[in-house]
């Protein structure tokens, strides 16, 4: 059974826009939520991460939003760049979801 | 400083053999994680350790176990391979809380 879900296998976003990665998760007992980077042939990349206290974290063009009523968090990237493009996954903290491929069109 | 180190990079068994893995995590990181990933299930959950315990356990059958010693290092072993088995292993390590994963380059396991 998947304890952190990720919906969207894809997402296309041009240059210079908003990115928004979505995630779910199932345990309400997971303490840190955690966002990963992944280039192919290399392993994932920690990005950013969020206790489950706070709703927001932010670190430069990256923020992470939690909403714990909905079991949800997202990622946010601003500006997007071409440089962005990867697999992104988020993890609870050593569940990991399934991955969402975000392409940077320039 | 060194990062996450597993060994060996690549293993060829044979169905029926059994494998054991090992992962040198960074220095001062207790948490090790071990993750097998294929093509089209993404990284798949094996087992958490911290501290020598296994806080964590995947959907995996018996044959996968796994160990951490008192220096932090881990093992990861699987019993009676399957053709399925075939996959690269991930180990992963942390000090906890809000540190993220630090992947090892894994070990590519083929069973033939």
């Amino acid at each position: 059974d998947q304890q952190v879900k990720q919906n969207s296998p894809s997402l296309s976003v041009q240059e210079g826009r908003i990115s928004i990665l979505n995630c779910d998760y199932t345990n309400s007992m997971f303490d840190y939520f955690l966002w990963y980077k992944k280039y192919p042939a290399e392993g994932p990349t920690f990005l950013i991460s969020i206790s489950s206290i706070k709703d927001k974290n932010e670190d430069g063009r990256f923020t992470v939003f939690l909403n714990k009523s909905a079991k949800h968090l997202s990622l946010h990237i601003v500006p997007s760049q071409p440089g962005d493009s990867a697999v992104y996954f988020c993890a609870a903290p050593a569940y990991f979801g399934t991955g969402t491929s975000l392409t940077v069109i320039p | 400083k060194a990062g996450v180190t597993q060994t060996p990079r690549y293993l060829i068994k044979t169905r029926g053999q059994q494998v054991t893995l090992s992962c040198s995590p960074i220095s001062g990181h207790r948490s090790v994680s071990w993750y097998q990933q294929t093509p089209g299930q993404g990284l798949q959950f094996l087992f958490e350790y911290f501290s020598e315990t296994q806080r964590n356990k995947g959907n995996f059958p018996g044959r996968f176990s796994g160990r951490q010693f008192s220096n932090s290092r881990s093992e990861m072993n699987v019993s009676t391979l399957e053709l399925g088995d075939s996959a690269l292993y991930l180990c992963a390590s942390r000090r906890g809380g809000a540190d993220g994963y630090t992947f090892g380059s894994g070990t590519r396991l083929t069973v033939v």
